[in-house]
């Protein structure tokens, strides 16, 4: 019930398309939806996040889509970059508890 | 500059040979963590700490100890190391509050057991 699961575990997008990358959940109490990104050699850092009372946030050339119902969300990468190549998190959590419950990641590498 | 240090940043140690990761966080954050990074399981929790004193099990727990004696700092101490404690660690630290809060990662550690 405390599992984030993601998807693709790798994904390969050409410049300028879009990429997507999934994630689904099962425990109805999270309510805090953060994507981390991270570089090779760097610690991850906050890209973007949700909370349920939406059904997307936009920020630049990314976008989460929260599906509650389906308890489903995904991050949209328009217009893809090579500066975009790393691996991205997704996360949840719930208030009455801090720990992020992390997906198993996903590689993302934009061909020029 | 706001940020998250560890150290060191690489290393290799030998089977038993006890040894410390530290971590301090300049932003006076309450909440710290400790994670590992293995290909294929993304990042798992070792200890968490909600403030000075207090510390929680993560996970992952087994092999590692943790103590929080000052807010800045969160020590990850692994007193008898073995091999499948190769890993990559990160500490963390976040503000506490009713909502949460973006999370601050240190450099990593990429800490070898032969």
């Amino acid at each position: 019930q405390q599992q984030v699961k993601q998807s693709p575990q790798s994904l390969i997008v050409q410049k300028g398309g879009i990429s997507i990358i999934n994630c689904a959940y099962e425990n109805t109490a999270f309510d805090y939806f953060p994507w981390y990104q991270q570089f090779p050699g760097k610690g991850p850092a906050l890209l973007i996040a949700i909370r349920p009372d939406v059904s997307e946030k936009k920020e630049g050339r990314f976008t989460i889509s929260f599906n509650k119902s389906a308890k489903q969300f995904s991050l949209h990468i328009m217009d893809s970059q090579p500066g975009d190549s790393a691996t991205y998190f997704c996360a949840a959590s719930t208030s009455s508890n801090y720990q992020l419950i992390w997906g198993a990641g996903t590689k993302l590498i934009i061909k020029p | 500059e706001a940020q998250v240090t560890q150290n060191p940043r690489y290393l290799i140690t030998v089977t038993g040979k006890k040894l410390t990761v530290t971590c301090s966080q300049n932003m006076n954050h309450e909440y710290m963590s400790w994670y590992r990074q293995d290909p294929g399981l993304g990042l798992r929790q070792i200890y968490y700490s909600m403030n000075v004193e207090v510390t929680d099990k993560g996970d992952v727990p087994e092999g590692y100890k943790v103590s929080r004696k000052e807010k800045r700092n969160f020590p990850l101490i692994l007193e008898s190391p073995s091999p499948n404690q190769t890993s990559l660690y990160f500490c963390a630290s976040s503000l506490q509050g009713q909502l949460n809060t973006e999370a601050f990662f240190g450099q990593g550690t990429r800490l070898t057991v032969v």
